[in-house]
């Protein structure tokens, strides 16, 4: 079985600023990781994903992540937010399987960015 | 840019009745899905759905929960007796296939039982 920990559920951050958000994984299996984000009354939007190859993925809107094998991380950065990055951020996994791809989703963190 | 819609926005219920929670996928996709969250809680995966089967689906997807993709458009979760917590934002998702590991997922339908 999968399981994602974000262990932050909320992050302040001022406009500018840069920020990382947290995110470690537990699978007895190979897995690839997303980054969801969930605005205000919407559906989750793919921000990115690690499926192989470069441990340095960019995604959408200027968020990348990094996938760190030995520490079981995957943390989302931006060097500069903006006020519309006000959202909830979801990791989560998906093994290696044929068929389809069930996620396995963190409990979210929610970013705040102020002025 | 297509999308994945859901109707209806908010859905309220007794305890005991049926619902059905509609969904309709972008249109040349084969993976279907449904999610759940709870309030305050995480997102958790139900079912999933490829070549009018379920693929796979999760402990909650219990005799009460059953999915149908009667007209090749549209892809419904049936809960046959409503329970008070099955309240939930329930999320439709859909894939190209399933070397995309591209899930784009409807606003949702918010389901409160009481």
């Amino acid at each position: 079985a999968q399981s994602v920990t974000q262990l932050d559920s909320q992050v302040p951050v001022f406009e500018e600023a840069p920020v990382e958000l947290r995110c470690n994984y537990s699978s007895s299996v190979s897995v690839y990781l997303f980054w969801y984000v969930q605005y205000p009354n919407q559906g989750l939007q793919l921000l990115l994903k690690y499926l192989s190859g470069s441990t340095l993925v960019k995604g959408i809107n200027g968020f990348e992540a990094e996938f760190n094998k030995s520490q079981t991380s995957f943390h989302l950065r931006k060097p500069s937010v903006h006020i519309s990055d006000t959202a909830e951020y979801f990791c989560a996994v998906t093994r290696l399987t044929g068929g389809g791809n069930k996620l396995t989703f963190g409990t979210g963190t929610q970013l705040k960015v102020e002025l | 840019e297509p999308e994945v819609t859901q109707t209806p926005s908010h859905q309220v219920t007794q305890m005991g009745q049926e619902v059905i929670l509609r969904c309709v996928p972008i249109s040349n996709h084969l993976y279907f899905y449904w999610y759940r969250q709870i309030l305050g809680q995480k997102v958790e995966f139900l079912v999933s759905f490829y070549n009018n089967e379920i693929s796979e689906k999760s402990e909650i997807f219990d005799d009460q929960f059953s999915v149908e993709r009667p007209d090749g458009s549209n892809f419904t979760l049936k809960i046959r007796s409503t329970k008070l917590e099955d309240s939930a934002m329930y999320f439709c998702a859909s894939e190209t296939d399933s070397s995309s590991y591209e899930q784009y997922f409807g606003p949702g339908t918010r389901l409160t039982v009481t």
